[in-house]
């Protein structure tokens, strides 16, 4: 199994950006994936989920801003980032599955001007 | 939401000692409650799933155990490998949440 973020960088406020996680070794279409991050220096912060079948869950801090989406037939999870903030600066982890017994080695995301 | 409270935030103990972290959750989650340790620069680990199943791979010295709003991570034997920050996580219902932490440091 493995899990390979990108997609990550500088930034300025108010911009966009879009992660990529690409999985291999499992079958990814069989599992639910998540987004967690971390920023410099804290604790791990939940973002997103994604369900096999595309259910979405959100948390608060990035609802309306943020889009959890997959490519099955990719074997690929994305993070669309929109209306970045500064706090939004920090490490994105992908993960699988409800108890993320996997992780990809992460990306950093600078939101700065 | 339902928000996760660790304790300690910081501990410090010797090698051997046995070693206790808290987890408190600010409603019933059942036992969707797991354990990752993170060690300096690298992504976090799972160690327990479903508050007491010991991932596989993961040394016997961990265990889990709780339910409902109360749960500790229990290390029988502190070794200097087990340096690292210890979170819980809740998946009882969404949005999910970490704890805070608690970093082990050696005494």
């Amino acid at each position: 199994v493995q899990l390979v973020e990108s997609g990550g960088g500088l930034v300025q406020p108010g911009k966009s950006l879009k992660l990529s996680c690409s999985a291999s070794g499992f079958t990814f279409s069989s599992y639910g994936m998540h987004w967690i991050r971390q920023a410099p220096g804290k604790g791990l912060d939940w973002v997103a989920y994604i369900s096999s079948s595309s259910g979405t869950v959100y948390a608060d801090a990035v609802k309306g801003r943020f889009t959890i989406s997959r490519d099955n037939a990719k074997n690929t999870l994305y993070l669309q980032l929109n209306s970045l903030k500064s706090e939004d600066t920090a490490i994105y982890y992908c993960a699988r599955g409800g108890i993320f017994d996997y992780w990809g080695q992460g990306v950093m995301v600078t939101v700065s001007s | 939401d339902i928000q996760m409270t660790q304790s300690p935030s910081l501990l410090s103990a010797s090698v051997g000692d046995r070693v206790t972290l808290s987890c408190k959750a600010s409603q019933n989650i059942y036992k969707y409650l797991n354990w990752y340790q993170q060690k300096l620069g690298e992504a976090p680990k799972l160690l327990i799933y479903y508050t007491n199943s010991l991932q596989t791979g993961i040394p016997s010295r961990f265990s889990g155990s709780g339910s409902g709003t109360d749960f500790t991570l229990t290390i029988s034997s502190l070794q200097p490998e087990d340096v690292a920050t210890y979170y819980c996580y809740q998946y009882n219902s969404g949005p999910y949440t970490f704890g805070a932490g608690t970093k082990l440091e050696l005494k």
